[in-house]
């Protein structure tokens, strides 16, 4: 079955920009998806198909994916980004969904 | 208001089972599929399966195919996951989740969740 490996924790400053990294053998074929899980709370869909954006997310998250890895970037972090990201792919294996092991971003 | 409410809160022996509920509203319930996601204490998110809510097609994570069913009620807009002979590291807040408009690789609308706790 396929793999998604993330790093555990990001750590930035506020202001700064966080990149959280998602690799996958190949992933730069597959379609990304990025969910914001902040505690006690249901995952929410930041980033869809590697870069876009559902409605009512702020333009500071952005994606990319190339090669063996996908990237989620959040510009000018708040505190309020503080959270769980997990990365999502669908596969065409047995188990189709696919997420990451998930990175908990702190904001120093 | 376009919503998944899920049902609340359970603790279950091992060896039993589990049926939880999630019924939509605010949308086309026959549009779009569901997918249920668990996560256990401090853990990720695994996903458990997937149902069309338009025919009842599912598709089940290999290692729960026996133990899990999952099935709509188009009338009342709700789909249901049943998890049968619980273990304790079943233990998880369960989701539902909806997939995502014009996909079905990705997931728009999530429910709250729903704690159940297997213990003896």
């Amino acid at each position: 079955s396929y793999v998604l490996t993330q790093p555990p924790s990001v750590s930035v400053a506020p202001g700064q920009t966080a990149r959280i990294t998602c690799g996958g053998n190949n992933i730069g074929s597959k379609s990304v998806h990025w969910y914001q899980q902040k505690p006690g709370q249901a995952p929410v869909l930041v980033v869809y198909d590697d870069s876009d954006r559902p409605s009512g997310i702020p333009e500071r998250f952005s994606g990319s994916n190339s090669g063996n890895t996908a990237t989620l970037t959040i510009s000018r972090v708040e505190a309020g980004d503080e959270a769980d990201y997990y990365c999502q792919v669908w596969d065409s294996s047995s188990d189709p969904v696919v997420f990451g092991g998930g990175t908990k971003l702190t904001v120093l | 208001q376009v919503q998944l409410v899920q049902s609340g809160a359970e603790v279950k022996k091992p060896g039993a089972s589990v049926k939880v509920s999630c019924k939509a509203s605010g949308y086309t319930f026959t549009s779009y599929g569901i997918s249920w996601v668990r996560q256990a204490p401090g853990q990720g998110l695994e996903w458990m399966g997937w149902i069309s809510a338009y025919n009842g097609n599912t598709n089940y994570a290999q290692k729960l195919q026996g133990r899990v069913t999952m099935t709509t009620d188009t009338s009342t807009s709700t789909a249901y996951m049943e998890l049968r002979s619980l273990r304790s590291d079943d233990t998880a807040v369960y989701y539902c989740a909806r997939d995502r408009e014009g996909a079905t690789d990705s997931f728009d609308l999530w429910g709250r969740g729903t704690l159940v706790t297997v213990s003896s």
